[in-house]
């Protein structure tokens, strides 16, 4: 069965990177499908970050498109986030997530919390 | 970009009620529409895609329907596993983003 794992820093200073890593097991990272992040900052909503193709493609959300990088390791079945110039807005839960073209998100990690403080 | 709203925020219902949850978006988004429950402290877990297709495992009590701009998610007879917040989203374009609802918490009457 897959799984989905985030890992990186639960604290990051205002406008450093916050940088996350989304490892994946239980099946290849190569096959057909998207691989996502999405953030829900507390007591709020989702919100959609971004995607990447297994063949690299990458797909971000308008309003954090200059500040987003999401970037795919096939040889470690992980995948990344960046985002950069962080500030208090950016805190809350990260998710890594699969998507199918046509699809929901069907597969999530478990979270990550992360806090922008200094 | 693409704006959901979900209708109500908030809905007391009690064990065995029929639950209708709304969502509607800003423009038309055919039929990309996902439907998710989130418990607390727990990631969400994918109920309905396409707007009207059951996810496998996904009990047949949650039924989508909808098109366009305007959707609903129905449990037609709701169980005590069923309390939980309630999110929509779209996934039409992926330039516009695959914007999500603002969620509907259906808690205990």
């Amino acid at each position: 069965q897959l799984q989905l794992q985030e890992s990186g820093p639960g604290l990051v200073r205002p406008s450093e990177t916050l940088s996350l890593t989304c490892t994946v097991s239980g099946g290849s990272i190569s096959n057909t499908y998207f691989w996502g992040w999405i953030r829900q900052p507390p007591g709020k909503g989702l919100e959609w970050i971004g995607s990447i193709s297994y063949s690299g493609n990458t797909y971000y959300y308008p309003s954090l498109k200059s500040r987003v990088t999401i970037t795919v390791d096939t040889s470690k079945n992980q995948f990344s986030l960046k985002l950069r110039s962080v500030t208090a807005a950016d805190t809350g839960i990260y998710y890594c997530a699969r998507r199918q073209a046509g699809h929901g998100v069907d597969v999530w990690g478990q979270g990550t919390t992360v806090s922008v403080s200094s | 970009d693409i704006q959901m709203t979900q209708s109500p925020s908030t809905l007391s219902a009690s064990v065995g009620d029929r639950v209708t949850i709304t969502c509607r978006a800003s423009q038309s988004i055919s039929s990309w529409l996902a439907w998710y429950q989130q418990k607390p402290g727990k990631a969400p877990k994918l109920l309905i895609y396409k707007a009207s297709i059951l996810e496998s495992g996904v009990p047949s009590r949650f039924s989508g329907s909808g098109s366009g701009t305007e959707f609903t998610l129905t449990i037609s007879s709701l169980q005590p596993d069923d309390f939980a917040t309630y999110h929509c989203q779209q996934y039409n374009s992926y330039s516009e983003g695959f914007t999500f609802g603002p969620g509907t918490k259906v808690d205990i009457k």
